[in-house]
């Protein structure tokens, strides 16, 4: 169990559009969704968490109107990257917290999605 | 407030050898603790997780880690590398009832014949 999906897995796009990038969780809700951000050989980098039916809160740093997060369900978050552009380019990974056995929430990630700007 | 830190950003073993993967935390609440494997360009599988119900936590594929609250560390080990142990491996700490993960900065395991 814990199944956690992305799509598309692999984006290239022209500098100046917009992607959407969705996030599943395919065999369990999750009220709490969280985006994260890769570069090449390093950690992750948390961009925002995301509740369902409610405005994401966005780590400092972020700009929240070009990274659009929705989470409309409880198995569906999305992020949209607006008007991309090269340095945009990189790894996002979204992760799905599941409530494991009354005693913490674990996140569960799902595979990434590689994101390339021309 | 949280932290972690994984010394050694990239460790080599010989199949068959002994893996340890250091992992110290800092933590103002009882933490909740995590080991996450990261293969080439994909996401993060979960390891293994304390919990505070066992100080010695078993996960999949051999690995284990035990909490040590006197050294604030939750070292990784496997008794025995294997090739497809090869990876990046993410230590992570949640303090309490917070959402949100802490994470290391990674460590680069290497098996070699």
């Amino acid at each position: 169990g814990a199944v956690v999906s992305q799509h598309p897995s692999r984006v290239i796009c022209k500098s100046g559009t917009s992607v959407k990038i969705e996030c599943r969780s395919l065999d369990f809700q999750a009220t709490t969704m969280f985006w994260y951000r890769q570069f090449p050989k390093q950690s992750l980098m948390l961009m925002a968490t995301s509740n369902e039916g409610s405005k994401a809160t966005y780590e400092q740093g972020v700009e929240k109107d070009k990274f659009l997060i929705n989470h409309a369900s409880l198995t569906l978050s999305t992020l949209t990257v607006t008007s991309a552009h090269p340095e945009d380019s990189s790894f996002y990974i979204c992760s799905a917290s599941r409530f494991d056995r009354g005693i913490a929430d674990t996140q569960y990630f799902g595979p990434g999605t590689r994101l390339t700007v021309l | 407030a949280q932290s972690v830190t994984q010394l050694g950003s990239h460790v080599s073993v010989s199949e068959g050898a002994l893996v340890l993967l250091r992992c110290n935390y800092s933590s103002s609440v009882p933490p909740y603790l995590f080991w996450y494997v990261q293969y080439p360009n994909q996401g993060l599988q979960l390891l293994l997780k304390y919990t505070s119900a066992a100080t010695l936590v078993k996960g999949i594929n051999g690995f284990e880690a035990e909490f040590k609250k006197s050294e604030t560390s939750f070292h990784l080990t496997k008794p025995s590398a294997h090739m497809s142990d090869a990876a990046e491996y993410f230590c992570a700490v949640k303090g309490g009832t917070a959402s949100k993960l802490t994470f290391g900065t990674g460590t680069r395991l290497q098996v070699t014949l």
